[in-house]
């Protein structure tokens, strides 16, 4: 099966670019978590969604961050303006529907992102 | 506060040595779930293993054995007779009851050297 894909890949933009990232999770998951890694932060949370639906985006830094879940196969985060310091791998994960035994989010590759 | 604690920021050692990663959480349920993550130089971020709250056994698979002590609050993670390609960012995180959200840990960085 394939696992959670995501594109681009590598990102490179100017300041003040639109930037669009996009998933897709497992088929089947029911949760989509984005996340944000940087050397000084580590990996943060910014937002999940469950059936589609945001359920904590207490971790998107600002406004200029927005993400969207359409169905249950595609999500986008946006990024409008971007700026240097939002230069960071960006992570999709997906985990199936919670049971007894908890579930493990499965990560995709990251997205690398640099804003000059 | 930190939900999940690593204090150990980066470790050395020489292949084939043992090594223990430490990893601390806090929590107020008595539901919830520990879990660790390996991170190799190529990026991804790979589940190594998942253990709930009711289950204090020790875990072994291969090389890699885990510690759960709900008495210290700590899920430590030993490898042992390290190798190269042990060498990796390791992550304990953290989900509790009702959520299914993680806590991460900042992680610990293994360098095991030839």
């Amino acid at each position: 099966d394939a696992g959670v894909i995501q594109s681009p890949r590598h990102e490179v933009t100017e300041m003040g670019q639109e930037v669009t990232l996009r998933c897709k999770p497992i088929s089947g998951h029911d949760y989509l978590f984005w996340y944000r890694q940087t050397m000084m932060r580590g990996l943060e949370l910014l937002i999940y969604f469950n059936n589609n639906v945001p359920i904590d985006d207490s971790g998107m830094p600002e406004d200029r961050f927005s993400a969207k879940m359409p169905n249950a196969s595609f999500s986008t985060l946006k990024i409008q303006p971007s700026e240097p310091r939002d230069s960071a791998v960006y992570f999709c994960a997906s985990s199936p529907q919670r049971k007894s035994l908890g579930n493990e989010q499965f990560f995709g590759p990251g997205t690398r992102l640099t804003v000059l | 506060a930190q939900k999940v604690t690593q204090a150990q920021t980066e470790i050395s050692v020489v292949e084939k040595e043992d090594v223990t990663l430490d990893c601390v959480y806090e929590t107020r349920d008595t539901t919830y779930y520990l879990f660790w993550y390996k991170q190799p130089p190529s990026g991804e971020l790979v589940f190594l293993i998942r253990r709930n709250s009711f289950d204090e056994q020790n875990e072994i698979s291969g090389r890699y054995s885990w510690n759960f002590q709900k008495s210290t609050s700590s899920f430590n993670f030993t490898i042992t007779a390290s190798q190269v390609v042990d060498s990796a960012v390791y992550f304990c995180a953290l989900s509790e009851d009702n959520f299914n959200k993680f806590y991460f840990g900042s992680g610990t960085k293994l360098n095991v050297k030839p």
